[in-house]
């Protein structure tokens, strides 16, 4: 069974440009979960999208946005792009039915790096 | 807020000793707690799932226990390699349904 797959594995941006993550989930999963991993602030929840729907969000600018489709693949949109954004983004998938044994498995990740 | 701290920051420990890494939560509504190892660079492994009803998971080598009420949870490793060596993160699932991580514990296990 495939895990969950992320694209691109690298993605170097200039500042003010905008960069666009992809996401496909385990098969049978429908929610997925963003987050970023920047250097010396550990991992930090980013957004959570379930049935197409946007669930949750962290505690990020609007600048960070995201979608999920019909087939629960998610795409992580970042705008304006500042330095501080260069991190490695990882994408989680989960069957998402709320319990307690539902586990997050976790993509390899997107390293993003803004010049 | 759930805040999460992972007890010791780093440790080396020599191959083949047993070791224990300690996370500490301050929001006991959890639906479970995950464990889980990052390799530099990588993505993360789920290690083992706590549900919230229970004490105790085990996976191969590892343990790990959970005290819902005190806000704690252990990763035992027994007979530590090389190959162990990593950052082991754990994180609470709370009722916001977001995983929330500690800092990380880095492990490096010499030959």
């Amino acid at each position: 069974e495939a895990g969950v797959t992320q694209s691109p594995t690298h993605l170097i941006k200039t500042r003010g440009q905008q960069a666009t993550l992809r996401c496909s989930p385990i098969s049978g999963h429908t929610s997925v979960y963003w987050y970023q991993q920047a250097l010396g602030l550990g991992l930090q929840f980013l957004l959570w999208y379930d049935e197409g729907e946007e669930r949750n969000r962290g505690n990020f600018p609007p600048r960070f946005s995201g979608r999920q489709f019909p087939n629960y693949s998610s795409e992580l949109n970042v705008n304006a792009l500042e330095l501080e954004d260069s991190a490695l983004y990882l994408c989680a998938s989960s069957l998402g039915e709320g319990q307690s044994t539902d586990t997050q498995y976790f993509g390899p990740g997107t390293r993003l790096t803004v010049l | 807020k759930q805040e999460v701290t992972q007890i010791p920051a780093a440790l080396s420990v020599p191959e083949g000793e047993n070791l224990v890494l300690n996370c500490s939560f301050t929001d006991s509504a959890i639906y479970n707690l995950q464990w889980f190892r990052q390799d530099p660079g990588k993505g993360l492994t789920s290690l083992l799932l706590i549900q919230s009803s229970q004490r105790e998971q085990t996976s191969g080598r590892l343990n790990a226990s959970l005290d819902k009420s005190s806000g704690r949870s252990t990763l035992y490793i027994a007979a530590s390699q090389p190959g162990d060596s990593a950052t082991y993160l754990c994180a609470p699932w709370s009722s916001s349904y977001k995983l929330i991580f500690g800092s990380g514990t880095r492990l490096l296990v010499r030959p």
